[in-house]
């Protein structure tokens, strides 16, 4: 168990819908990270937030956002989803902001688009 | 820009026998290397990491040695079990506070 928990598990929406993941990061983690695993892409970094602040910027389209909330959970919205959506969506956190420092992932949040 | 790039899968290996996945990187500076492990239904876990060059990270039998002047750092283990079978995934990062690039992953199966 990495301590990272993410919810829903599995999403299943419709086209042009708007979805949100939430993230909850290891207990003292301050840094949250969001990637999305495709087949065609692999694992792609989208943003990550620092203590409450956008730290870095992935490949993250416009049609996405996220936040980090005081309690230091995060949220990823997504919205006017297209089929090529579907993905596994994970969330990492580490301690701080530093690029060396081990990143702690949950299991994910599988986004099916029908 | 940065890249990491793995041997293609998957590999499909008898218990006990010897692993290696390659892995490469492209990178402007001077990043750390790490390999994470995906098992079925689960996400990713770090498995071991090297930070500098010539560094070698060791966990669970697992090996890799950061090789500056061949771009390298390579996995290796000396008698796989079933119980490695799993994705694989080769990542750099910079200490300046970039997110992980990861490769592509190569899969492990191995049998009994």
């Amino acid at each position: 168990d990495s301590g990272v928990t993410q919810t829903p598990k599995h999403l299943i929406t419709a086209t042009g819908q708007r979805v949100t993941l939430r993230c909850s990061p290891r207990s003292g983690d301050l840094s949250v990270y969001w990637y999305q695993q495709s087949l065609d892409q692999g694992l792609q970094f989208l943003i990550q937030y620092y203590n409450g602040e956008e730290r870095a910027k992935g490949n993250i389209l416009e049609r996405f956002s996220a936040q980090q909330f005081p309690d230091l959970h995060s949220e990823l919205n997504l919205s006017s989803l297209e089929l090529g959506d579907s993905a596994l969506y994970f969330c990492a956190s580490s301690v701080g902001a530093g690029g060396n420092q081990p990143q702690h992932f949950g299991d994910g949040t599988r986004l099916s688009i029908l | 820009g940065d890249s990491v790039t793995q041997m293609e899968g998957p590999v499909t290996l008898s218990e006990e026998a010897f692993l290696t996945i390659n892995c490469t990187y492209t990178a402007t500076g001077y990043p750390s290397l790490f390999w994470y492990v995906q098992y079925p239904g689960e996400g990713l876990q770090l498995l071991l990491k090297a930070t500098k060059a010539d560094d070698k990270g060791s966990n669970k039998g697992f090996e890799a040695t950061y090789r500056k002047e061949t771009t390298s750092f390579h996995l290796e283990k000396g008698s796989v079990q079933v119980s490695d079978s799993a994705v694989y995934f080769c990542a750099l990062s910079y200490q300046a506070g970039t997110a992980l690039i990861f490769g592509k992953g190569t899969t492990l199966s191995v049998s009994s």
